[in-house]
């Protein structure tokens, strides 16, 4: 079975400074991985994905993760947080070939003035 | 290209009662996936359809069923509603034409909320 634990409910940030949000995961063959983000009452958008190309994946709106397999991690950044950041975000898994995902819990950015 | 659509947006509903919610999947999508979003147990997998057919199923009771159409629309109903069918109901879809292909990403649309009273 598959799952995802993304670390920290809520992260802070002030506007400029870094973004990490933190997701491992948990699978027995080698998985695609996805971060989403959705705003308030908004469904979900998909900022990157990782199927088994290059390990540093590049998204939309700045952000990059980079899966580790020794890690288990796939763990998303951006150099400078905007205030238009500010929303939640969610990891996902699944099997290659398959649609069906399995989610984190999310992590709420807030981002600070 | 038009996106996922779910009808209605928002819907209140008395326990007892039994729900419909519609999606129309991106034009030439074939797979559509649904999930309920709750705070306390975040997005969790109800089921999917390709083709027509139920292919893989989540861990929810039998009171939640659904169905696909030729023209890849679908629906989900819930029946006998209870308080704790209160969620936001997620519907996406996605162009995997097969199990073995690579998978790709799957698009959402913006969800039905769904109030048990």
């Amino acid at each position: 079975a598959q799952s995802v634990t993304q670390l920290g409910s809520h992260v802070s940030v002030s506007e400029g400074a870094l973004v990490l949000l933190r997701c491992n995961y948990s699978s027995s063959v080698p998985p695609y991985l996805f971060w989403y983000v959705q705003y308030p009452n908004q469904g979900l958008q998909l900022l990157l994905k990782y199927t088994s190309a290059a390990t540093l994946v590049k998204g939309i709106n700045g952000f990059e993760a980079e899966f580790k397999k020794s890690e288990t991690s796939f763990h998303l950044t951006k150099p400078s947080a905007h205030m238009s950041d500010a929303a939640e975000y969610f990891c996902a898994v699944s099997d290659p070939g398959y649609s069906t995902l399995t989610f984190g819990k999310g992590t709420m950015l807030l981002v600070s003035p | 290209k038009a996106g996922v659509t779910q009808t209605p947006r928002y819907l209140i509903k008395t326990r007892g009662q039994q729900v419909t919610l519609s999606c129309s999947p991106i034009s030439g999508h074939r797979s559509v996936s649904w999930y309920q979003q709750t705070p306390g147990q975040g997005l969790q997998f109800l089921f999917e359809y390709f083709s027509e057919t139920q292919r893989n199923k989540g861990n929810f009771p039998g009171r939640f069923s659904g169905r696909q159409f030729s023209n890849s629309r679908s629906e989900m109903n819930v029946s006998t509603l209870e308080l704790g069918d209160s969620a936001l109901y997620l519907c996406a879809s996605s162009p995997t034409l097969d199990r073995g292909v690579r998978n790709t990403e799957a698009f959402f649309g913006q969800g039905t909320r769904l109030t048990v009273v």
